[in-house]
Protein backbone atom coordinates (compact mmCIF):
# COMPACT_ATOMS: atom_id res chain seq x y z
CA UNK A 1 0.00 0.00 0.00
CA UNK A 2 1.05 3.37 -0.82
CA UNK A 3 2.06 5.63 2.21
CA UNK A 4 3.14 9.77 2.56
CA UNK A 5 5.71 10.56 5.03
CA UNK A 6 6.35 14.18 6.33
CA UNK A 7 9.64 13.86 8.38
CA UNK A 8 8.83 17.34 10.42
CA UNK A 9 5.86 17.74 12.39
CA UNK A 10 6.35 20.77 13.93
CA UNK A 11 8.51 23.59 12.41
CA UNK A 12 9.25 27.23 13.77
CA UNK A 13 10.83 30.18 11.46
CA UNK A 14 11.36 33.85 11.83
CA UNK A 15 9.86 35.89 8.98
CA UNK A 16 11.96 36.05 6.11
CA UNK A 17 13.86 32.64 6.90
CA UNK A 18 13.65 29.86 4.15
CA UNK A 19 11.44 26.77 4.12
CA UNK A 20 11.64 23.20 3.20
CA UNK A 21 8.92 20.73 3.98
CA UNK A 22 9.89 17.14 3.27
CA UNK A 23 7.42 14.72 2.03
CA UNK A 24 8.73 11.22 0.63
CA UNK A 25 5.95 8.62 -0.74
CA UNK A 26 6.07 4.43 -1.15
CA UNK A 27 5.01 3.73 -4.47
CA UNK A 28 6.70 2.77 -7.55
CA UNK A 29 4.15 3.85 -10.12
CA UNK A 30 3.01 6.90 -11.87
CA UNK A 31 1.65 9.14 -8.77
CA UNK A 32 0.06 12.26 -8.91
CA UNK A 33 1.51 14.86 -6.26
CA UNK A 34 -0.30 17.55 -4.44
CA UNK A 35 0.65 20.22 -1.30
CA UNK A 36 -2.44 21.20 0.67
CA UNK A 37 -2.58 24.13 3.13
CA UNK A 38 -4.94 24.36 6.22
CA UNK A 39 -4.70 27.68 7.92
CA UNK A 40 -6.28 27.80 11.43
CA UNK A 41 -9.92 27.87 11.32
CA UNK A 42 -10.14 27.20 7.45
CA UNK A 43 -10.48 23.99 5.26
CA UNK A 44 -8.24 22.13 2.82
CA UNK A 45 -6.94 24.19 0.39
CA UNK A 46 -4.21 23.14 -2.60
CA UNK A 47 -1.52 25.00 -2.83
CA UNK A 48 -0.05 23.11 -5.80
CA UNK A 49 0.39 19.87 -7.53
CA UNK A 50 2.32 17.83 -9.91
CA UNK A 51 0.70 15.64 -12.89
CA UNK A 52 3.77 15.10 -14.93
CA UNK A 53 6.39 17.42 -17.12
CA UNK A 54 8.76 19.97 -15.53
CA UNK A 55 9.40 18.55 -11.98
CA UNK A 56 9.79 21.91 -10.59
CA UNK A 57 6.51 23.42 -10.15
CA UNK A 58 4.95 26.21 -8.94
CA UNK A 59 2.23 27.19 -6.85
CA UNK A 60 -0.04 29.80 -5.04
CA UNK A 61 1.80 32.53 -2.54
CA UNK A 62 5.20 31.93 -3.72
CA UNK A 63 5.15 28.01 -3.28
CA UNK A 64 7.33 26.00 -4.77
CA UNK A 65 8.02 22.20 -5.31
CA UNK A 66 10.55 19.98 -6.84
CA UNK A 67 9.12 16.17 -7.61
CA UNK A 68 12.35 13.66 -7.37
CA UNK A 69 11.55 10.41 -8.83
CA UNK A 70 14.48 8.78 -8.25
CA UNK A 71 14.46 9.53 -4.10
CA UNK A 72 10.54 9.58 -4.36
CA UNK A 73 10.52 12.90 -2.75
CA UNK A 74 7.89 16.32 -3.30
CA UNK A 75 9.55 18.37 -0.99
CA UNK A 76 8.01 22.55 -0.73
CA UNK A 77 9.88 25.29 -0.49
CA UNK A 78 9.52 29.10 -0.17
CA UNK A 79 12.19 31.68 -0.74
CA UNK A 80 11.09 33.92 2.68
CA UNK A 81 7.93 33.28 4.63
CA UNK A 82 5.67 35.66 6.08
CA UNK A 83 3.36 35.54 9.58
CA UNK A 84 0.42 34.62 7.49
CA UNK A 85 2.30 31.11 6.35
CA UNK A 86 1.39 30.29 9.65
CA UNK A 87 -1.07 26.88 8.82
CA UNK A 88 -0.66 23.05 8.59
CA UNK A 89 0.83 21.76 5.32
CA UNK A 90 -0.15 17.99 3.56
CA UNK A 91 1.25 16.24 1.36
CA UNK A 92 -0.50 13.97 -0.63
CA UNK A 93 -0.13 11.40 -3.72
CA UNK A 94 -2.71 9.25 -5.59
CA UNK A 95 -2.19 7.05 -8.44
CA UNK A 96 -2.39 8.79 -12.02
CA UNK A 97 -5.59 8.73 -13.81
CA UNK A 98 -7.46 6.60 -11.32
CA UNK A 99 -9.78 9.00 -10.01
CA UNK A 100 -9.34 7.52 -6.69
CA UNK A 101 -8.46 8.19 -3.41
CA UNK A 102 -5.74 10.80 -1.75
CA UNK A 103 -3.43 9.07 0.66
CA UNK A 104 -2.17 12.06 3.19
CA UNK A 105 1.46 12.69 5.11
CA UNK A 106 0.85 13.33 8.85
CA UNK A 107 1.35 17.04 7.85
CA UNK A 108 3.52 19.49 9.34
CA UNK A 109 2.60 22.10 11.09
CA UNK A 110 4.25 25.33 10.39
CA UNK A 111 4.85 28.78 13.33
CA UNK A 112 6.09 31.57 11.85
CA UNK A 113 7.50 34.44 14.44
CA UNK A 114 6.70 37.61 12.98
CA UNK B 1 -19.95 30.51 -2.48
CA UNK B 2 -19.61 27.09 -4.95
CA UNK B 3 -17.46 25.35 -3.07
CA UNK B 4 -17.90 22.14 -1.20
CA UNK B 5 -20.37 22.50 1.71
CA UNK B 6 -21.05 19.99 4.54
CA UNK B 7 -23.75 19.94 7.31
CA UNK B 8 -23.61 20.29 9.95
CA UNK B 9 -20.48 21.69 11.36
CA UNK B 10 -20.23 20.06 14.81
CA UNK B 11 -22.12 17.41 15.80
CA UNK B 12 -22.02 16.18 19.44
CA UNK B 13 -23.94 12.99 20.22
CA UNK B 14 -23.83 10.04 22.57
CA UNK B 15 -22.04 6.99 22.36
CA UNK B 16 -24.95 4.54 20.72
CA UNK B 17 -26.76 7.14 18.85
CA UNK B 18 -26.77 7.51 15.26
CA UNK B 19 -25.41 10.13 13.10
CA UNK B 20 -25.80 11.25 9.66
CA UNK B 21 -23.83 13.99 7.42
CA UNK B 22 -24.49 15.65 4.52
CA UNK B 23 -21.85 17.20 1.53
CA UNK B 24 -23.05 18.65 -0.96
CA UNK B 25 -19.85 19.04 -4.09
CA UNK B 26 -19.03 21.81 -6.21
CA UNK B 27 -21.73 21.65 -8.84
CA UNK B 28 -21.22 19.64 -11.61
CA UNK B 29 -18.71 17.39 -10.26
CA UNK B 30 -18.94 13.80 -10.79
CA UNK B 31 -16.05 12.10 -7.90
CA UNK B 32 -17.48 12.66 -4.80
CA UNK B 33 -15.00 12.09 -1.67
CA UNK B 34 -14.99 11.04 1.93
CA UNK B 35 -12.17 11.26 4.38
CA UNK B 36 -11.74 11.47 8.30
CA UNK B 37 -8.99 13.48 10.09
CA UNK B 38 -8.22 13.07 13.74
CA UNK B 39 -6.72 15.68 15.60
CA UNK B 40 -2.71 15.76 14.81
CA UNK B 41 -3.13 13.04 11.62
CA UNK B 42 -3.64 13.34 8.01
CA UNK B 43 -7.04 13.24 6.08
CA UNK B 44 -7.87 9.44 5.87
CA UNK B 45 -9.63 8.46 2.85
CA UNK B 46 -13.33 6.82 3.64
CA UNK B 47 -15.22 6.15 0.12
CA UNK B 48 -15.91 7.57 -3.22
CA UNK B 49 -18.30 7.54 -5.40
CA UNK B 50 -18.59 8.35 -9.26
CA UNK B 51 -21.98 10.13 -10.03
CA UNK B 52 -24.44 7.94 -8.04
CA UNK B 53 -21.83 4.76 -7.87
CA UNK B 54 -19.72 3.64 -4.87
CA UNK B 55 -16.49 2.68 -6.41
CA UNK B 56 -14.47 2.21 -3.16
CA UNK B 57 -15.81 1.07 0.22
CA UNK B 58 -13.40 -1.32 1.56
CA UNK B 59 -11.69 1.62 3.63
CA UNK B 60 -15.15 2.77 5.74
CA UNK B 61 -13.68 1.95 9.20
CA UNK B 62 -16.15 -0.82 9.84
CA UNK B 63 -19.54 -1.69 8.74
CA UNK B 64 -20.96 0.91 10.97
CA UNK B 65 -20.17 2.81 8.71
CA UNK B 66 -22.17 3.48 5.37
CA UNK B 67 -22.91 6.19 2.29
CA UNK B 68 -24.92 6.86 0.20
CA UNK B 69 -25.17 9.30 -3.30
CA UNK B 70 -28.65 8.07 -4.78
CA UNK B 71 -29.21 10.89 -7.58
CA UNK B 72 -25.49 11.45 -7.88
CA UNK B 73 -25.24 15.24 -6.23
CA UNK B 74 -25.11 15.20 -2.88
CA UNK B 75 -23.96 12.65 -0.70
CA UNK B 76 -24.82 10.94 3.38
CA UNK B 77 -22.26 9.42 5.40
CA UNK B 78 -23.84 7.50 8.47
CA UNK B 79 -22.48 6.25 11.17
CA UNK B 80 -24.16 3.94 13.46
CA UNK B 81 -23.95 3.08 16.94
CA UNK B 82 -21.62 5.52 17.34
CA UNK B 83 -18.10 4.88 19.40
CA UNK B 84 -15.99 7.47 21.65
CA UNK B 85 -13.43 6.35 18.87
CA UNK B 86 -15.57 8.07 16.09
CA UNK B 87 -14.94 11.27 17.39
CA UNK B 88 -13.15 12.93 14.57
CA UNK B 89 -13.29 15.74 11.87
CA UNK B 90 -15.00 14.22 8.33
CA UNK B 91 -14.03 16.17 5.54
CA UNK B 92 -15.44 15.67 2.32
CA UNK B 93 -14.23 16.56 -1.10
CA UNK B 94 -15.36 16.59 -4.81
CA UNK B 95 -13.52 16.50 -8.10
CA UNK B 96 -14.59 17.34 -11.84
CA UNK B 97 -14.79 14.84 -14.59
CA UNK B 98 -11.52 14.70 -16.12
CA UNK B 99 -9.38 16.18 -13.38
CA UNK B 100 -7.45 14.57 -10.43
CA UNK B 101 -7.37 17.56 -8.10
CA UNK B 102 -9.82 17.50 -4.95
CA UNK B 103 -11.52 20.29 -3.52
CA UNK B 104 -12.32 19.68 0.00
CA UNK B 105 -15.04 20.97 2.09
CA UNK B 106 -15.28 22.30 5.81
CA UNK B 107 -15.78 19.53 7.25
CA UNK B 108 -18.05 17.98 10.04
CA UNK B 109 -16.57 17.68 13.90
CA UNK B 110 -18.26 14.96 15.62
CA UNK B 111 -17.35 14.35 19.64
CA UNK B 112 -19.31 11.64 20.51
CA UNK B 113 -19.57 11.78 24.08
Amino acid sequence: AQSVSQHNHHVILSEAASLELGCNYSYGGTVNLFWYVQYPGQHLQLLLKYFSGDPLVKGIKGFEAEFIKSKFSFNLRKPSVQWSDTAEYFCAVNLNNAGNMLTFGGGTRLMVKP
Amino acid sequence: DTGVSQDPRHKITKRGQNVTFRCDPISEHNRLYWYRQTLGQGPEFLTYFQNEAQLEKSRLLSDRFSAERPKGSFSTLEIQRTEQGDSAMYLCASSPRGEETQYFGPGTRLLVL
